[in-house]
């Protein structure tokens, strides 16, 4: 079975606008986190933001957010007002605390169009 | 879907030895494979591009002799850390692209740790 599930290889979204990228996961682990990663066109990985399997709260960072839904074990990455330069690829991603395991989805392209 | 693997998962040595990881595409061939290295503060920072054949590209920043990569075949990356230091202690992660048009599509790594005492 897949760990990261991302449904969408591709999504449009209007500037200024937001945006939903899907992520389900799969661990067994009690003790995980759940990672977004933003990948432009130079390849480097842009840490977005993090969200840890005990925390409460769901995490955001400025323009992400995290919409933590545990019993269904996704983690859907929000993009509020979305801007030209968030065209990128988006990976999920999971980091099993104690199987010491790392996964990533497969990514979602988005495209913002002005 | 592909899979890349990568071993050992985790590995703990002492300071002054030299590690090696690999990294395997198990049902394509990968003409491009990337190392990162997880800090922290949870950014992923990318070290190296290698490219089969060739020499790997680094990153500003990431020492070389430090960080030897070989990607020796289309299916296979090494990444050794040469005279490893207590601060070398991360989770190292390859991924792979398919050889072919390039769809952007990249497949990861499961990670290695790597602890240095």
């Amino acid at each position: 079975a897949q760990k990261i599930t991302q449904t969408q290889p591709g999504m449009f979204v209007q500037e200024k606008e937001a945006v939903t990228l899907d992520c389900t996961y799969d661990t067994s682990d009690p003790s995980y986190g759940l990672f977004w990663y933003k990948q432009p066109s130079s390849g480097e990985m842009i840490f977005l933001i993090y969200q840890g399997s005990y925390d409460q709260q769901n995490a955001t960072e400025g323009r992400y957010s995290l919409n933590f839904q545990k019993a269904r074990k996704s983690a859907n990455l929000v993009i509020s007002a979305s801007q030209l330069g968030d065209s990128a690829m988006y990976f999920c991603a999971m980091r099993e605390h104690n199987f010491n395991k790392f996964y990533f989805g497969s990514g979602t392209k988005l495209n913002v169009k002005p | 879907g592909a899979v890349v693997s990568q071993h050992p998962s985790r590995v703990i040595c002492k300071s002054g030895t030299s590690v090696k990881i690999e990294c395997r595409s198990l049902d394509f061939q990968a003409t491009t494979m990337f190392w990162y290295r997880q800090f922290p503060k949870k950014s992923l920072m990318l070290m190296a591009t290698s490219n089969e054949g060739s020499k790997a590209t680094y990153e500003q920043g990431v020492e070389k002799d430090k960080f030897l990569i070989n990607h020796a075949s289309l299916t296979l990356s090494t990444l050794t850390v040469t005279s490893a230091h207590p601060e070398d202690s991360s989770f190292y992660i390859c991924s792979a692209r398919k050889q072919g048009p390039d769809t952007g599509e990249l497949f990861f790594g499961e990670g290695s740790r790597l602890t240095v005492l």
